[in-house]
């Protein structure tokens, strides 16, 4: 499959752990966020968003936490399984009027 | 409900030469953008188009072209190709303009320019 990312920070982590991705966005005006998985050989996959006016979203087995204050976005994955194995991309907007902006990725390996 | 459909899924291209890439969205979807991905740049927008009318525009030389039809079917053009125009070309729907709302993307065409 492609290669999305050849010097992308790894996370490793044991299967059933939980996985903290983070994310430092840079525009202090954005005000919607989202995380997507991509796997190899595929289009990146919508996990979840979360708008400025909150500061946590919870979805299945995923938790978004967004810091304005520090400009910090996280990911948490509970139980992680070796399917979740991917690359995992932050991307930030504003004004519901620009295109996401995309952070560079976080690969995640899962040992099972 | 069809995900977003990209084809073809693999092309390769001589430098010189023109590339048109195909990109149907979900239906009901209006809004179509357009990203380039390769290992060194990591994911950039290219263009948006919404109800045909590009509505936002990338950084990226005129080379690249897009163009929206009334169905909300979209495709990209690339001319003149380089080497460096190699990469994985996504296109994303959404239901709304602007990118602040949830986007599908498709699996993307891996262009090869050799």
């Amino acid at each position: 499959g492609e290669s999305v990312g050849l010097h992308l920070p790894t996370l490793s982590v044991q299967e059933g752990d939980n996985s903290i991705i983070n994310c430092a966005y840079s525009n202090s005006a954005s005000d919607y966020f989202i995380w997507y998985k991509q796997e190899s050989g595929k289009g990146p996959q919508f996990i979840i968003d979360i708008r400025s006016n909150m500061d946590k979203r919870q979805g299945q087995r995923v938790t978004v936490l967004l810091n304005k204050t520090v400009k910090h976005l996280s990911l948490q994955i509970a139980a992680t399984q070796p399917g979740d194995s991917a690359v995992y991309f932050c991307a930030e907007s504003y004004s519901g009027n620009t295109p996401l902006v995309f952070g560079k990725g976080t690969r995640l390996s899962v040992i099972a | 409900k069809a995900g977003v459909t990209q084809t073809p899924r693999y092309l390769i291209k001589t430098r010189g030469q023109q590339v048109t890439l195909s990109c149907s969205p979900i239906s009901g979807h209006r809004s179509v953008s357009w990203y380039q991905q390769t290992p060194g740049q990591g994911l950039q927008f290219l263009f948006e188009y919404f109800s045909e009318t590009q509505r936002n525009k990338g950084n990226f030389p005129g080379r690249f072209s897009g163009r929206q039809f009334s169905n909300s079917r979209s495709e990209m053009n690339v001319s003149t190709l380089e080497l460096g125009d190699s990469a994985l070309y996504l296109c994303a729907s959404s239901s709304r303009q602007g990118m602040n709302t949830e986007a599908f993307f498709g699996q993307g065409t891996r262009l090869t320019v050799v």
